[in-house]
């Protein structure tokens, strides 16, 4: 049972638009979420995160919305830089509904390989 | 450079053997967590250790243990390996386990 996805494995965008990149998740128990990017041969990287308490998180060039109802975030990057191709993660946790201990387990999607051309 | 260093970088070792991967957390980080990237199954959690207690396992093996030591650096022991068991091994850290996770650069193992 996948709790967390990512539906698109590719997104190819242009150097200067925006990226959007999609993340559905289906456990309802989840209040935060995360936003990673890893290159090759690397660690993720933590790029943005948000609580259930927000809709949207900004930082720079890269914002966060999430849509509870829908159980639905993305990922905006503007703009795109050729830096930015990467495979990109959506991250989800429980950190209030874990029986009053915080966990931190963090449930991960498949990831999105972002390309983007010069 | 997030700060959490794992070594080795590469491992390869053949079925049946057993290997020991190694976690140091970032400076005043207490909590320790690992992760498995395998091709079909991409990230997952196998288990998290809080200042030196077990916290919370996922889909950890049986023939995999861990533990975190009073220096807070941690162990991943894989035993009687498989083919199967080939993937990344990441470690990640973070102060408290509601503050961000911070990723190493990972471990990469071969079973052969």
């Amino acid at each position: 049972d996948q709790q967390v996805k990512q539906n698109s494995p590719s997104l190819s965008v242009q150097e200067g638009r925006i990226s959007i990149l999609n993340c559905d998740y289906t456990n309802s128990m989840f209040d935060y979420f995360l936003w990673y990017k890893k290159y090759p041969a690397e660690g993720p990287t933590f790029l943005i995160s948000i609580s259930s308490i927000k809709d949207k998180n900004e930082d720079g060039r890269f914002t966060v919305f999430l849509n509870k109802s829908a159980k639905h975030l993305s990922l905006h990057i503007v703009p795109s830089q050729p830096g930015d191709s990467a495979v990109y993660f959506c991250a989800a946790t429980a950190y209030s509904n874990a029986g009053g201990t915080s966990y931190g387990k963090l449930t991960f999607g498949q990831g999105t390989i972002l390309t983007v051309h010069p | 450079d997030s700060g959490v260093t794992q070594t080795p970088k590469h491992l390869i070792t053949a079925t049946g053997q057993r290997v020991t991967l190694r976690c140091s957390p970032r400076s005043g980080d207490l909590s320790v967590y690992w992760y498995q990237q395998s091709l079909d199954q991409g990230l997952q959690f196998l288990i998290q250790y809080y200042n030196g207690e077990e916290r919370a396992k996922g889909n950890i093996l049986e023939r995999f243990s861990a533990q975190q030591f009073p220096d807070l650096h941690s162990e991943l022991n894989l035993s009687s390996l498989e083919l199967g068991d080939s993937a990344l091994y990441f470690c990640a850290s973070s102060v408290d386990p509601k503050d961000t996770q911070y990723f190493g650069p990972g471990t990469r193992l071969t079973v052969l």
